[in-house]
């Protein structure tokens, strides 16, 4: 079946420093993929996604490339800030829509 | 434009308690999820809904009934609460387009005791 999965956190960086979380799925076809965010006390907001192979998605930032050869979704932003410590999902929208998440990496950004 | 809306925002139910989670939204999408979120596990589907009328199971619908009587609400009922069920509660939904991604509700903290 449809699965995503991520390396496991805490990730604990410091302030400007390069950021990679890691994201492979195993899917049939070609689905669209997301990486969502949540903050503290917070619900999940879309950060970026890709619909097709080869796409780059991009926001505040962050990017991640859709490689069909890897099945692959690496998060990474080149210098990150303390605001952006959160919880990231990476997820596959499977043939009927659904959503399916990975478990999610906690990053912990310090000053 | 409100997006997603759940109620109540926390909840504290003693076990074998019944409750539903409501969830709105105004921006006409055919597509509704429920989901819970639970340490390390990420988010699992519960029940889903692809149009008013029509709702089918996802990953863990033991314990929770759905129905879609309208293509704005998307309850969530839990019918006699365990602990088990403690957990946050995301409500979503996607216009029925693949390439859209899911607009997320704030949640529901629910705690049974």
């Amino acid at each position: 079946g449809n699965s995503v999965t991520q390396m496991e956190g805490p990730v604990t960086l410091s302030e400007e420093a390069f950021l990679t979380i890691n994201c492979t799925y195993t899917a049939t076809g070609y689905p669209s993929l997301f990486w969502y965010v949540q903050y503290p006390g917070e619900g999940l907001q879309l950060l970026l996604k890709a619909t097709k192979a080869d796409d780059k998605g991009s926001n505040k930032g962050f990017e991640a490339t859709y490689r069909k050869e890897t099945t692959s979704f690496h998060l990474e932003k080149g210098s990150v800030q303390v605001s952006d410590s959160a919880v990231y999902f990476c997820a596959l929208m499977d043939s009927s829509y659904k959503l399916i998440f990975g478990s999610g990496t906690r990053l912990l950004v310090r000053p | 434009n409100a997006g997603v809306t759940q109620t109540p925002k926390f909840q504290v139910l003693k076990t074998g308690q019944s409750m539903t989670l409501q969830c709105a939204q105004d921006m006409n999408h055919e597509y509704m999820s429920w989901y819970r979120q639970d340490p390390g596990m990420g988010l699992r589907l519960i029940h889903y809904s692809v149009g008013a009328g029509i709702t089918d199971q996802g990953e863990v619908p033991n314990g929770y009934n759905v129905s879609r009587s309208t293509t704005e609400d998307f309850p969530l009922r839990l019918l006699s609460a365990a602990p088990s069920q403690t957990s946050v509660y995301f409500c979503a939904s996607n216009p029925n387009l693949s390439t859209y991604g899911y607009t997320f509700g704030s949640g529901t903290r629910l705690t049974v005791v």
